[in-house]
């Protein structure tokens, strides 16, 4: 079945440093693949997306390229902030269904001054 | 419109009492999901409407747990018997059932935080 497998957190890094959060997928169909963003306390947004190979999605910053071949669809920013702080969480639908939504577990961010 | 509403945002209640909670979709889409996240981890998928119809339903959903959304339009999700499991945030979304650029036009809501004490 379909999933999503992303790195473990938490993550800390100081602010205006690079940040990579790798995530990787199985997809028996044909998947579009998201990331979201969720500050504590509050529900998801939609930070970025990508429906079709090598698309590069982006937003406020932040970039993800969507990797067929290596079934990756891996976070970057070159320059994090302090508001960046939140968890972040890869997911994919299947093109074909749009039936639900397949998350993984979340990578904490924290920024610190 | 101003998005996918959840109701009521928080709620804490007893072992043991049943809990109701409401969602409006957007009101283009015909399609309304139920998603449970608990602590820690991501949302997971626990059931889906297109209009009236409950077409899916997760393993998650134990027979105390049931939807509805009547007319096709908002959805209530009911747990009865509340359990401290039970305690999660509890995420409803809605989209088109056909392609909107490959994303179907899927929103999320804030969500209703459940505690059950």
């Amino acid at each position: 079945g379909d999933s999503v497998t992303q790195m473990e957190g938490p993550v800390t890094l100081s602010e205006e440093a690079f940040l990579t959060i790798n995530c990787t997928y199985t997809a028996t169909g044909y998947p579009s693949l998201f990331w979201y963003v969720q500050y504590p306390g509050e529900g998801l947004q939609l930070l970025l997306k990508a429906t079709k190979a090598d698309d590069k999605g982006s937003n406020k910053g932040f970039e993800a390229t969507y990797r067929k071949e290596t079934t990756s669809f891996h976070l970057e920013k070159g320059s994090v902030q302090v508001s960046d702080s939140a968890v972040y969480f890869c997911a994919l639908i299947d093109r074909n269904t749009g039936n639900q939504f397949y998350f993984g577990t979340g990578t904490s961010l924290t920024v610190i001054p | 419109d101003t998005g996918v509403s959840q109701d009521p945002r928080h709620k804490i209640t007893k072992r043991g009492q049943n809990v109701t909670f409401r969602c409006d979709p957007i009101s283009e889409h015909n399609r309304l999901y139920w998603y449970r996240q608990t602590l820690g981890q991501g949302p997971e998928f626990l059931t889906y409407f297109q209009n009236e119809a409950q077409l899916e339903k997760s393993r998650l959903l134990s027979d105390r747990f049931s939807a509805e959304r009547p007319k096709g339009s908002f959805s209530t999700l009911e747990i009865q018997r509340t359990e401290q499991g039970d305690s999660a945030m509890y995420l409803c979304a809605s989209s088109f059932s056909l392609q909107a650029g490959g994303d179907y036009g899927y929103t999320f809501g804030s969500g209703t935080r459940l505690t059950v004490v």
